[in-house]
């Protein structure tokens, strides 16, 4: 079965400071896919990125950038020098190559930035 | 490109009533799942339909069904609703069927609430 744990639930950060989220993952299957995406107060899931397990390059895209582990079962999410625009729920979500493209959610982190 | 599109918005049905929920997914694609977030929660996964059948489904009872249109439209119908069906529905839709992974674009949401 596969399931996603996001420890912390609510993150509060002075704005331009970094942060990071947690994302701890388990599966059965050797192939899957982990994705973050953020939920804005309107509500609508944005999709921030895709990694397949095969693919264990850390990603960067602007000020976001994502470290994968596997060997600690880890998609972390760090936002570098953060904006209140940044304050949102992001969620961390895994994919078994079986199973349908079913997204399985962590609980999300809620990220508040402060200005 | 249009996005993928939600209606109604919020809605606020009586415990016992039914309600149906509409989604209208992204030009191109052909494949509609339907996720509920409860408060404070992850998004859990209800129901997939692709090219009108339904394909795969998570842990939730019968009275929760649904449809695929033609035109890959889909609907929600929860029939007895109950206190805890409150939550917001989100759509995703995406390309591909079984055992194909592409990236899921949520809709906005219905925010249903049950008295």
């Amino acid at each position: 079965a596969q399931k996603v744990t996001q420890a912390q639930t609510e993150i509060s950060v002075v704005e331009k400071e970094d942060v990071t989220l947690d994302c701890v993952y388990e599966t059965r299957d050797t192939t899957y896919y982990l994705f973050w995406y953020k939920q804005p107060p309107s509500g609508e899931l944005v999709f921030l990125i895709r990694r397949n397990s095969f693919d264990e390059q850390n990603e960067i895209s602007g000020r976001y950038s994502w470290n994968f582990q596997k060997s600690t079962s880890s998609f972390n999410f760090t936002i570098t020098a953060s904006q209140v625009v940044d304050s949102a729920v992001y969620f961390c979500a895994l994919s078994e190559a079986r199973g349908n493209n079913r997204l399985a959610f962590g609980k999300g982190n809620q990220v508040v930035v402060i200005p | 490109e249009t996005g993928v599109t939600q209606s109604p918005t919020h809605l606020i049905k009586t415990r016992g009533q039914q309600v149906t929920l509409r989604c209208s997914s992204q030009s191109g694609h052909n494949t509609v799942s339907w996720y509920q977030q409860a408060l404070g929660q992850g998004p859990q996964f209800i129901f997939q339909y692709y090219r009108e059948e339904e394909n795969g489904r998570g842990n939730f009872p019968p009275r929760f069904s649904g449809l695929q249109f033609p035109n890959y439209s889909s609907e929600l119908n929860v029939n007895a609703l109950e206190l805890d069906d409150s939550a917001l529905y989100l759509c995703a839709s995406s390309r591909g069927g079984s055992g194909s992974m592409y990236e899921q674009y949520f809709g906005p949401g219905t925010r249903l609430t049950v008295t």
